[in-house]
């Protein structure tokens, strides 16, 4: 399987603030995607990073609040903007693609105070 | 919307019993994929089902995928404590992404 490295693993922010999370790859990968788990739950899909090209976002999820880049098949980085507590969570990023199944991420657990 | 319910999302048994946990949904998935999460880590993929009324095994777990693909189960035969951890299940769709489950969390008391 792929491995995924993302930085940073956990962080603690200002409300209003924005913080980068940066998932790498060691592969060139087709798709990544991006979800969000709030402790002890389940994953929700924010965005399917495409390269190249604007990222295709789920419902309730807009662009303007998680701006994600991929500027290549072994990189993305989402983006959580003007924070408030409520986007306290843990963000995961995961790859798949023919050679091998999906792969997740470590995850980078968010707290904004 | 895809959805799926997975049951039950709370689980607490003693070492050696057996347990069976539920996925369903609405909708026909391509495949269907069980996960393992423990704490601080992501999901690691446990099965990929994909044939209706498919039946895979993995050690002391059992997976089925209904024979409509839209249903499945894991069973975990003498539960160990090494067992513990957030089960999740997940369809895929016909564009790669993933719908997950609520969850189970499972506890195995020793």
């Amino acid at each position: 399987s792929a491995v995924i490295s993302q930085k940073p693993s956990r962080d603690i922010c200002q409300r209003g603030t924005s913080l980068t999370i940066q998932c790498q790859v060691d592969s060139q990968v087709t798709m990544m995607f991006w979800y969000r788990q709030q402790p002890g739950q389940s994953l929700t899909l924010i965005a399917t990073a495409n390269q190249g090209s604007e990222a295709t976002y789920e419902s309730g999820f807009v662009i303007d609040k998680f701006p994600i880049s991929r500027p290549n098949l072994t990189f993305s980085t989402l983006t959580v903007s003007n924070m408030s507590p409520e986007d306290s969570s843990i963000y995961l990023c995961s790859v798949t693609g023919q050679e091998y199944g999906y792969t997740f991420g470590s995850g980078t657990r968010l707290t904004v105070v | 919307t895809q959805l799926l319910e997975q049951s039950p999302q709370f689980l607490s048994i003693q070492e050696g019993e057996n347990l069976t946990v539920y996925c369903n949904s609405s909708s026909v998935f391509s495949s269907l994929q069980w996960y393992r999460q423990e704490p601080g880590e992501g999901p690691v993929l446990l099965v990929t089902v994909v044939t209706g009324g498919e039946v895979k095994k993995l050690k002391r777990l059992t997976f089925q995928f209904g024979d409509a693909r839209k249903d499945s189960s894991l069973h975990i035969t003498a539960a160990q404590p090494g067992d513990t951890g957030l089960y999740l299940c997940a369809g895929v769709t016909q564009g790669g992404k993933l719908i997950f489950g609520q969850g189970t969390e499972l506890s195995v008391k020793p």
